[in-house]
């Protein structure tokens, strides 16, 4: 199946700095791609999704001045957690889809964050 | 608004033994449902899908799942584990957002095989 690489898988930061994790779809061009958060025992939920050259659409309560979404090309996507803080530490998923079928939906392997 | 429900947050089973992962779903529309599998340090890999077709559903693996619309029940079975299915296992439902195709997980199931 295609290849969505997720980088880094873990970070540490201190509070008050910035992070950015990357996705990169390896082997096809994903014209969407998604962003989740997943806490500890519960289940990912949808930040926001992220099409080429257009701005991200943030689902409700997520803060878009927070978590900054780039997506420059049909292969990378970025989210960067601008002023992170304690509350902030998650694991973040992405993904990329290949079209309109979630079957052609793939999945990277996730970022740890831990902020300090 | 659509919605799964995982029950149980950790099943453990003998290798060898049958596997029952249970989800069931919340919707107002024939829904599309899926299994995910996630292993350690990987990303979400797509086990089965459910589109309105036959209610019984295989994968990979050997897994499968039934649609019960009268239970709103998907529940994911394997007759007999192996100690490579240990894993992470969401279900969720794809949903419609602003014209947009989403997915909506459920909280996963740890499965956990012993030997």
């Amino acid at each position: 199946g295609a290849v969505v690489s997720q980088h880094p898988s873990r970070v540490i930061c201190k509070s008050g700095t910035s992070v950015k994790i990357e996705c990169r779809s390896l082997d096809f061009q994903a014209t969407t791609m998604f962003w989740y958060r997943q806490f500890p025992k519960q289940s990912l939920m949808l930040m926001a999704t992220s099409n080429e050259g257009s701005k991200a659409t943030y689902e409700q309560g997520v803060e878009k001045d927070k978590f900054l979404i780039n997506h420059a090309s049909l292969t990378l996507s970025t989210l960067t957690v601008t002023s992170a803080h304690p509350e902030d530490s998650s694991f973040y998923i992405c993904s990329a889809s290949l079209g309109w079928d979630n079957e052609k939906l793939f999945f990277g392997s996730g970022t740890q964050l831990s902020v300090l | 608004a659509q919605s799964v429900t995982q029950l149980g947050s950790h099943v453990s089973v003998s290798e060898g033994a049958l596997v029952l992962l249970r989800c069931n779903y919340s919707s107002s529309v024939p829904p599309y449902l899926f299994w995910y599998v996630q292993y350690p340090n990987q990303g979400l890999q797509l086990l089965l899908k459910y589109t309105s077709a036959a209610t019984l559903v295989k994968g990979i693996n050997g897994f499968e799942a039934e649609f019960k619309k009268s239970e709103t029940s998907f529940h994911l079975t394997k007759p007999s584990a192996h100690m490579s299915d240990a894993a992470e296992y969401f279900c969720a439902v794809s949903t419609i957002i602003q014209g947009a195709q989403k997915l909506v997980f459920g909280q996963g199931t740890r499965l956990t095989i012993n030997p």
